[in-house]
């Protein structure tokens, strides 16, 4: 079956604890992102891929690491979290970028609901 | 800042009538278009997408693009019970993919 799949999902932690929010997709897809989902302000696009070992930031990439060192995964990392990061968080990805074409439909992973207190 | 706005809603229609939802965004070299739909607990979903101007249709669906007026909308013919949902509107440029709030729909039946 096709997916995009998230682990955890759903996580409560502590300011400051370092952790990593695994995403993997099954489709070969070249390109990943990462969206944070805040109730009144929708999805916010946090990190994209267009490629392995090719990452950009998005519109709110502060606190947020990623690595994409293969085609499948693409993890979040956040390094010293902070409560303001208490949000959902969605992995989507795409045969290409969003742009011009059938392949273009986003797959988004079920969600990684985090609290950070 | 490259805002997408949609009104927040709820938007409420009866089943069988059409429900229309508008998004209007600000950067003008947008390129595409999307719409998703998004269930209480879900994640997103594509219904749609659109790059021209115009009106492209599928199935219950149609969407309507302005790039002159920069808005995009999406109709939804016949409503169920089942589109009851929240809509989002997605606007991506140069590698920026942009997400409005979303608009709640609620079909009565």
């Amino acid at each position: 079956e096709a997916q995009v799949t998230q682990n955890p999902r759903y996580l409560i932690t502590v300011t400051g604890k370092k952790l990593t929010v695994t995403c993997s997709q099954n489709m070969n897809h070249e390109y990943m992102s990462w969206y944070r989902q805040d109730p009144g302000l929708g999805l916010r696009q946090i990190y994209y891929s267009m490629n392995v070992e090719v990452t950009d930031k998005g519109d709110v990439p502060e606190g947020y690491k990623v690595s994409r060192k293969e085609k499948r995964n693409f993890p979040l990392i956040l390094e010293s979290p902070s409560p303001n990061q208490t949000s959902l968080y969605f992995c989507a990805s795409s045969l290409w970028a969003p742009l011009a074409g059938e392949g273009d439909t986003q797959y988004f992973g079920p969600g990684t609901r985090l609290t950070v207190l | 800042q490259k805002e997408v706005e949609q009104n927040s809603g709820p938007l409420s229609v009866p089943e069988g009538a059409i429900a229309s939802l508008n998004c209007t965004y600000s950067d003008r070299g947008s390129q595409s278009f999307f719409w998703y739909r998004q269930y209480s607990g879900k994640s997103p979903e594509l219904i749609m997408f659109i790059y021209s101007n115009g009106d492209k249709e599928d199935g219950r669906f149609t969407a309507q693009l302005n790039k002159a007026s920069q808005y995009v909308s999406l109709l939804i013919r016949d409503s169920q019970p089942s589109d009851s949902a929240t809509y989002l509107c997605a606007v991506y440029n140069n590698n920026d993919m942009r997400f409005g709030a979303g608009t709640r729909l609620t079909v009565k039946p």
